[in-house]
């Protein structure tokens, strides 16, 4: 079956503009996470969601980024007001339950750079 | 708040010889450890994972790693690499039993480079 997919692969902004990063998980997988990738680092965790609701929202950097899975698939990243600082890949994945013990589906990233 | 180091940036090999990728771990309580790989121009994905019982894990491509708990370490090793090893390796742990057990944290990442 498909594996995770995430829309746009690139995405190039301006400073100060809003951006929406999208996720669409495997089918059935009801937890979803959201990491960014800075260039020379891991991931380093964001939010995930357990069905519709944000089980931990820890890792969001500040009130500037949000997240939101209404339907409990689907998932969108939202930046506002942009910064350089915000440049990087950000990587979506997926897992059938919590990642505490089943494997993460990660997608290929939406590579994200604020000019 | 758990940490992960993995103290190689770069290890460059040549193909049979045998590869360890550190990695140490900081946190007090039970934890998920976990390999991923990222070959060039794919997605990361998993190598192995432990979770309880033998410490030592086996792998898909014939990695294996060994939980040492004493020394919070979770090395990779593989006895012979092969050119198709080539790739950036992160290592990752989870804390289990936790209200946030679905967050993982990952290490900065080994590159991996075989010369053939």
């Amino acid at each position: 079956g498909a594996g995770v997919s995430q829309t746009p692969s690139n995405k190039v902004t301006e400073k100060g503009k809003y951006v929406e990063l999208r996720c669409d998980p495997i089918s059935g997988h009801t937890a979803l996470y959201w990491y960014r990738q800075s260039l020379g680092q891991g991931p380093e965790f964001l939010i995930y969601f357990q069905g519709t609701g944000a089980a931990d929202d820890s890792g969001l950097p500040n009130d500037r980024f949000f997240a939101v899975r209404p339907e409990g698939s689907v998932s969108t990243l939202k930046i506002q007001r942009t910064e350089r600082g915000d440049s990087a890949v950000y990587l979506c994945a997926s897992s059938l339950g919590l990642a505490e013990y089943n494997e993460q589906f990660f997608g290929p990233g939406t590579r994200l750079t604020v000019l | 708040a758990q940490s992960v180091s993995q103290h190689n940036h770069h290890v460059i090999l040549s193909e049979a010889a045998s590869l360890e990728l550190g990695c140490n771990y900081s946190y007090g309580g039970t934890v998920n450890l976990f390999w991923y790989v990222q070959y060039p121009g794919q997605h990361l994905q998993l190598l192995l994972k432990y979770f309880s019982g033998d410490p030592l894990v086996k792998g898909i491509k014939g990695f294996e790693a060994e939980f040492i708990k004493s020394k919070f370490s979770f090395n990779l090793r593989k006895p012979s690499v092969q050119w198709s090893d080539t790739a950036e390796y992160f290592c990752a742990v989870n804390a289990r039993g936790n209200t946030n057990a679905g967050k993982s944290t990952f290490g900065d990442g080994t590159t991996l480079t075989v010369k053939p």
